[in-house]
Formats: C-alpha cells, structure tokens, sequence
C-alpha cells in the first residue's frame, strides 16, 4: 500500500494569507491519482481538486493542485475565512486507495 | 439534486453487527461504484471498500476483508455495509462516497452525511 505523509500537521495563517500543503508518497502514484479535500468540522469531506490538478466542481480558483510522482502539493492563493479546515490527500492508484494523515489550517 | 443519504446513529455492545445504508438520489445508481470510509473520532479518514452497483462486486481494503459485508438493492439505489463482532475500536463516523469516474480508482465527488456507530458495553 501506498503511505501518503502530509506536512505540516497544523499551518497557522491570517485570512490573505498564502497556505501551501504537502503531501508525500511512499511509491510513485502513477497518472497523477491524487486528490484533495476539505473537512469541516461535523461535516463530511468534500472533494477539490482531483488528477492532481483539476478543480472539482463549484471550487474556487485560488485552490490549485500541483506536483507529480510523490510530491504534490495544495495551494490557496488567498485563504477566505471559508477555507480554515482540515485537507486531507488521497492517492488512488493502482496499490488501491489511502489517505494521507491530514493537515489542518487555522487561523493565526 | 445528486446526493447520498445515509442512516441514522446506531450504538451497539461488542460482537454485535451494524448495517449502514446508503441512499443515492439524483444521478444513476447503477452508473457508480459506492466507496465506504471510516473515521475515527479525532483521526483521520481510512478506505473500506467499494461496490459496483450494477453488478454487486466488491472490493475491500485487506483490514476489512474477513469482517465488512458490502450489498446493495438496486430497486430502491442503496447501497449497503455492514460490520460484523463489533469492538470498542470501531466506534467511527461511517461514509458512503460516490467514485466520480466509475472505475474503483478514483476520487470521491459526493459523500453521505455521514453515521456515527459507537461501540459500548
């Protein structure tokens, strides 16, 4: 199975502020099956970006999804108050299907 | 519009069995696999398995192998997981996550609220 280590575990940041997530894998993932989501609390996951790159539906350009192989990385260009939750990767590739241990953004 | 409704909180005493559905509404049923996620309180989320709706073929993670049954009922689009002897452990919220691309490997584009199964004697 494919380890997915993201990092950091907490990023502290300022509403305007740049966030950039890591995700990193154990083997490479190949055709860029990665994913992103976003968890809030007592809510379930939503996807945001899928392919490594392309936005899901109804996400706001300032996600973007970037990276190849085994390190790939979230950013948000300008974090709204909207967007303080936890991100979590996921690789779906052909070693099946995990999850990364999450990295949760707060505000500063 | 498209969305996964699942069934409501279940507590239950070690070695008993829980069934969680969950119900599709608004796309074809039968036109993608059905993925279930666990997460524990405070931790994060683990891959069960999936099931083709059309045809009722799973395929689960190797932990839940020998204890997770996944079904489905096409007649009424819900699909079905359940767990078998129970340990305080497994006390989880359960997802049920449609795959976007209908090929088992796959991102997750609509999820199920969620069911909280707690495990307690």
């Amino acid at each position: 199975e494919i380890v997915l280590t993201q990092s950091p575990a907490t990023l502290s940041l300022s509403p305007g502020e740049r966030a950039t997530l890591s995700c990193g894998a154990s083997q490479i993932i190949g055709s860029s099956h990665l994913a992103w989501y976003q968890e809030k609390p007592g809510l379930a996951p939503r996807l945001v970006i899928y392919d490594a790159t392309r936005r899901a539906t109804g996400i706001p350009d300032r996600f973007s999804g970037s990276g190849s192989g085994t390190d790939f990385t979230l950013t948000i260009s300008r974090l709204e108050p909207e967007d303080f939750a936890v991100y979590y990767c996921q690789q779906y590739g052909k070693y099946g299907l995990t999850f990364g241990g999450g990295t949760k953004v707060e505000i500063k | 519009q498209v969305q996964l409704v699942q069934s409501g909180a279940e507590v239950k005493k070690p070695g008993a069995s829980v069934k969680v559905s969950c119900k599709a509404s608004g796309y074809s049923f039968t036109g993608y696999y059905i993925h279930w996620v666990r997460q524990a309180p405070g931790q994060g989320l683990e891959w069960m398995g999936w099931i083709i709706p059309n045809s009722g073929v799973t395929n689960h993670a190797q932990k839940f192998q020998a204890w997770v049954t996944m079904t489905r009922d096409t007649s009424i689009s819900t699909a079905y997981m359940e767990l078998s002897s129970l340990r305080p452990d497994d006390t989880a919220v359960y997802y049920c996550a449609r795959g976007r691309e209908g090929s088992g490997l796959e991102a997750f584009d609509i999820w199920g609220q969620g069911t909280l199964v707690t495990v307690s004697s």
